[in-house]
Order: C-alpha cells, then structure tokens, then sequence
C-alpha cells in the first residue's frame, strides 16, 4: 500500500518534547520528508532525508525511522511550533508522492 | 530569493478547463524538478503531478490523469498545469513547489520539496 497514516491531532505542552509520526509501507525502504503548514500559508520543508534540516529550521526539530513508522520529534516545543505537520514520500511501485494526512500539532 | 508565484486561479463550471502558470525568479529554474501539489479547503496535501527539469519525464497523480498535463517552458521559467474536464472535488487551493535538489538523475519525483508558491485558488462549481 502507498498510503501514509498520521494521527489527526497531538498536543503537547510549553517547553516539552512531542513526537508526531507517520506509518506506511514505503516507509521501510525510504525516509519520510516532514513539512510544517500554518493557516492560511504554503507548506514548508522541516526534515528530508535520515534526518536533514534545511537552512533556518532550528535543530529542535529532528527525524527519525523505525521499521515502518517515521517519526518528528521537537525537541522544547515552542508556541510558534503550532501548525499542521505532514508527512511525505515516494511509492517506489508507482514513482507517485504521497502525503499523510496530517497531524495538527497544539501548544498548550 | 527564491520565489514562486501561482496564477491563473478562479471559479469555473463543471467540465471547464484552467491553466495554471507558476512564474520563478531567484534560481535556475531550468535545472530543478518541479510539482503541483493541492489542498482542497479544510483537507491535506495531496500531490498532483511531477515534471523533471529538462521536461522529458512527467508524473500524475492517478486522481487527475488523463485531465490535467503539467509542462514548463524553460526559457521563461514557467511551469504550467492544463486542467481539463473538471470536477467540483478539483476545488482546492493549487501550489507549485520546487525541488530541492538540481539536475537530479533520477527520473521520478523528489519528496524534497524546498521552495512553495503561495497557492492560487481553483473554485469548481455550477
């Protein structure tokens, strides 16, 4: 299957650690790619590769994979960290990009 | 700096057809892979459709196969998406967005997608 699956929503507190994560097949043999949105703006790339931060992401923000599941991990959760998380990658059967459904992060 | 900048937006009929321009500026637009991607309102991503930087490999989304043809003109540096045959589920906000890396060998499409437009809204509705 080329799905990706994430939990809808995950809520975190100040200052605190949270993982958000994305289970799929595809998962196995490639990494995930992590992309933060915030309302009303464009996508925006925070993790690709084993676990790669484009210029100006902080290194609060981390990647990992397990098995089939790959995982987000911010590290001292911030109020600007509040947005919808997606993640992505590549069916190799297809060559087609999936999206996961997205996780809507919350700073309490 | 890197800038990507949709048009050709707006409200259509049932069966109607659009064409999407995405204007870049800031790079070399005809080294990077480029993609459409759309959010319909209140819905996640979801990926439409990949061409590769010299235009010789194209990629849909089996949602929009067969209505929708992505093409670039290099020496413009535009990318285009045609949508024919369209359908009220086509209602969604359409972004264009750049790979992250140049001149990739590979023929299929990058999930690093480094550089989005601000969208350009496509209404389908009768």
């Amino acid at each position: 299957s080329s799905e990706l699956t994430q939990d809808p929503a995950v809520s975190v507190a100040l200052g605190q650690t949270v993982r958000i994560t994305c289970q799929g097949d595809s998962l196995r043999t490639l990494y995930a790619t992590w992309y933060q949105q915030k309302p009303g703006q464009a996508p925006l790339l925070v993790i690709y590769g084993k676990n790669n931060r484009p210029s100006g992401i902080p290194d609060r923000f981390s990647g990992s994979n397990s098995r089939n599941t790959a995982s987000l991990t911010i590290t001292g959760a911030q109020a600007e960290d509040e947005g919808d998380y997606y993640c992505n990658s590549r069916d190799i059967s297809s060559n087609h990009l999936v999206f996961g459904g997205g996780t809507k992060l919350t700073v309490l | 700096q890197e800038e990507l900048v949709e048009s050709g937006g707006g409200a259509v009929q049932p069966g109607g057809s659009l064409r999407l321009s995405c204007a870049a500026s800031g790079f070399s637009f005809s080294n990077y892979g480029m993609d459409w991607v759309r959010q319909a309102p209140g819905k996640g991503l979801e990926w439409l459709a990949f061409i590769r930087y010299d235009g010789t490999k194209k990629y849909y989304a089996d949602s929009v196969k067969g209505r929708f043809t992505i093409s670039r003109d290099n020496s413009k540096n535009t990318l285009f998406l045609q949508m024919n045959s369209l359908r009220a589920e086509d209602t969604a906000v359409y972004y264009c967005a750049k790979e992250l890396d140049s001149l990739r060998f590979f023929d299929w499409p990058s999930p690093h997608m480094d550089v989005w437009g601000k969208g350009t809204t496509v209404i389908v509705s009768s």
